[in-house]
């Protein structure tokens, strides 16, 4: 079926731990995102992706690196994860960034991460 | 900056009540606004968007207008279900997804 999947859905890791959040879209769209969510903040955005091998910072980046070497997957890890970032996580996508009618964000279900 | 404010939850209702989740913007130029929805355990859905003044976004019963005298946009159904439990959230577009503002979310919990 065509959509978004984000794997894993939930994930334990202890503090200083690497860990990496997938996401993969099978409607090709060009643009590509990475969302925190925690209570009193609403989402938040961390990268987003224009194209393959096109990154940037979102609002939040500190502690994240992404890659897109190709366009239907776009990997969020956590270098040396911190409680701080115990969060869910979110990856969406869309056929532009322009917010046009055609082109709404669809989003993954979620990785709800635990940093302990 | 750009900014959402929206009502804090939870909101509790009987079914068939009627709902308003308010919501307030603050913005440079002229934004989209978006009300998405988020199901237990899932990811958000694009439930309406108003792309200008006095648009009205509408889908599923609910509905909101974009009032650009009050920086608002308030999301509004006449007789809520138990299905419509779930939260939802306010958001506006300025300069691409890159720039949406999400507000924090309101709970709407819709008892039998």
């Amino acid at each position: 079926d065509a959509g978004i999947t984000q794997s894993p859905r939930y994930k334990i890791t202890e503090t200083g731990r690497q860990v990496t959040l997938m996401c993969h879209q099978t409607w090709s769209h060009s643009y590509m995102f990475w969302y925190r969510q925690d209570l009193g903040h609403g989402l938040r955005l961390i990268y987003y992706s224009a194209a393959a091998d096109i990154t940037d910072k979102g609002e939040v980046p500190d502690g994240y690196v992404v890659s897109r070497s190709k366009t239907e997957n776009f990997p969020l890890t956590l270098e040396s994860a911190t409680r701080s970032q115990t969060s869910v996580y979110f990856c969406a996508s869309s056929e532009s960034s322009s917010g046009a009618d055609n082109s709404p964000l669809h989003f993954g279900n979620g990785t709800r991460l635990t940093v302990t | 900056g750009d900014s959402v404010t929206q009502m804090e939850g939870p909101v509790t209702l009987s079914e068939e009540a009627c709902l308003t989740i308010n919501c307030t913007y603050t913005a440079t130029g002229y934004p989209s606004l978006f009300w998405y929805v988020q199901y237990p355990g899932e990811g958000l859905q694009l439930l309406l968007k108003a792309t200008k003044a006095d648009d009205k976004g509408s889908n599923k019963g609910f509905e909101a207008t974009y009032r650009k005298e009050t920086t608002s946009f308030h999301l509004e159904k006449g007789s809520v279900q138990v299905s419509d439990s779930a939260v939802y959230f306010c958001a506006l577009l300025s300069g691409g997804y890159q720039k949406v503002t999400f507000g924090t979310g309101t709970k709407l919990q819709v008892i039998p």
